[in-house]
């Protein structure tokens, strides 16, 4: 089976940095992945990470270790409108081992205070 | 490029009826996934088409869940005899070949009552 673990809820203040985890227990493991949500909207896309290191796109940075199956996104200049839940997503291969699927965990939501 | 569109936005239906869902995913691409999505939860995966073809289906997913994409273009997703536990937001989206992006469409937020 697969598992993510990442924290249910962090707060932050608006101008500040946050980190958010996800650690993951997975067969089949090809990249990672995150994606943002807004209350009542569709997931988007922030950034995948198939090799080891760091990913950087504008405010937001993604980072994966295989080999500790963990994985963080870093958001920095926090704004208002970054509150929204952010959920990573392990990208595996399908039974058949032709596709590969994102399988999302439960997501944490970030609360931004000004 | 109109993105992910589903239809419809919302559905309403009594316990026991048969509804049906339709996504358009972006048009070049060729992967098309369902998902369900409960309050405080992530996605689930439900399953996945690689152009008409039903590669992937979740052991969640019970007997009265069938989803088509006939021509390798739009996706159909019923539920029969719905069940309360139904109600859930379906979640369509798709991916181009070799693409790392998943585009979401906006939602079918389904109440059975």
């Amino acid at each position: 089976g697969q598992s993510l673990e990442q924290p249910s809820e962090v707060t932050a203040v608006e101008g500040a940095i946050v980190q958010i985890n996800c650690t993951y227990q997975t067969s089949g493991f090809y990249g990672l992945s995150w994606y943002q949500q807004h209350d009542g909207g569709a997931p988007t896309f922030l950034s995948y990470n198939g090799l080891d290191g760091l990913e950087e796109t504008g405010r937001f940075s993604s980072f994966l270790s295989r080999s500790d199956s963990y994985g963080y996104l870093l958001l920095q200049e926090l704004q208002m409108k970054d509150s929204a839940s952010y959920f990573c997503a392990v990208r595996v291969l399908n039974a058949s081992g032709g596709s590969y699927i994102p399988t999302f965990g439960r997501g944490t939501s970030l609360i931004v205070h000004p | 490029d109109t993105g992910v569109s589903q239809d419809p936005r919302h559905k309403i239906t009594k316990r026991g009826q048969n509804v049906t869902f339709r996504c358009d995913p972006i048009s070049e691409h060729n992967r098309l996934y369902w998902y369900r999505q409960t309050l405080g939860q992530g996605p689930e995966f439900l399953t996945y088409f690689q152009n008409e073809a039903q590669l992937e289906k979740s052991r969640l997913l019970s007997d009265r869940f069938s989803a088509e994409r006939p021509k390798g273009s739009f996706s159909t997703l019923e539920i029969q005899r719905t069940e309360q536990g139904d109600s859930a937001m379906y979640l369509c989206a798709s991916r181009g070949r070799g693409g790392t992006e998943a585009f979401f469409g906006q939602g079918t937020r389904l109440t059975v009552v």
